[in-house]
């Protein structure tokens, strides 16, 4: 079956421009995480959307990153006025639960690679 | 403030032999262990996961060792292949209650190389 996808796979945008990054989750996962892959710093958590309930967004960073998710489906990472300390890699998780429990898994996305030049 | 701390940052492993990547953790909440492995270009994937209860769970050639009163935890890769070639992450999560947070809390990662 497919699993997570991410579009784009790659995306190079200039400092103080906005970009897009989109997630489709595996059909009927109901839980969906955002994460960022920085070079040294693992992975770090952004967003949690579960459902129709309000979004965990205690990992964003600053009030230029949001996300939205319509349809409890796709979702899409938005990044405004970006600066080259947002370039990184963006990941996208779904699992079947709303929170892990027992060997419940988070199954990753390909994550897009963005450069802010 | 880093919560989970991973060592080595990378290690290098002859074909056959044993290797060895640690974590130890600071929030005596966390409740679910698990370590994925991501190969580049890729997302991580699941390997192997534990919960504090047990001190040891083993699935093939990987071992994940437990130790709650250190706060530590550990994987091991018996038996090493080239294939085995990847960045380990260990992670920790509060989700296995069913309280508190969800989602995963990474060490920074260990680039395993496995020379033939």
């Amino acid at each position: 079956g497919a699993g997570v996808s991410q579009s784009p796979s790659n995306k190079v945008t200039e400092k103080g421009k906005d970009v897009e990054l989109r997630c489709d989750p595996i059909s009927g996962h109901t839980a969906l995480y955002w994460y960022r892959q920085s070079l040294g710093q693992g992975l770090e958590f952004l967003i949690y959307f579960q459902g129709n309930s309000a979004p965990d967004k205690s990992g964003l960073p600053s009030d230029r990153f949001s996300a939205e998710r319509t349809g409890g489906s796709v979702s899409t990472l938005t990044i405004q006025r970006t600066q080259q300390e947002d370039s990184a890699v963006y990941l996208c998780a779904s699992s079947s639960r709303p929170r892990l429990a027992g060997d419940d898994e988070q199954f990753f996305g390909p994550g897009t690679r963005l450069t802010v030049l | 403030q880093q919560q989970v701390k991973q060592s080595p940052q990378s290690l290098i492993v002859q074909k056959g032999g044993i290797s060895i990547i640690n974590c130890a953790y600071e929030n005596t909440a966390f409740d679910y262990f698990p370590w994925y492995q991501q190969f580049p270009g890729k997302g991580p994937a699941l390997l192997i996961a534990i919960r504090p209860d047990v001190s040891e769970k083993k699935e093939g050639r990987f071992t994940i060792s437990f130790n709650k009163s250190a706060k530590q935890f550990s994987l091991h890769i018996m038996d090493s292949q080239p294939g085995d070639s990847a960045t380990y992450f260990c992670a920790a999560s509060m989700g296995y209650s069913g309280a508190g947070s969800y989602q995963l809390t990474f060490g920074k990662g260990t680039k395993l190389s496995v020379i033939p």
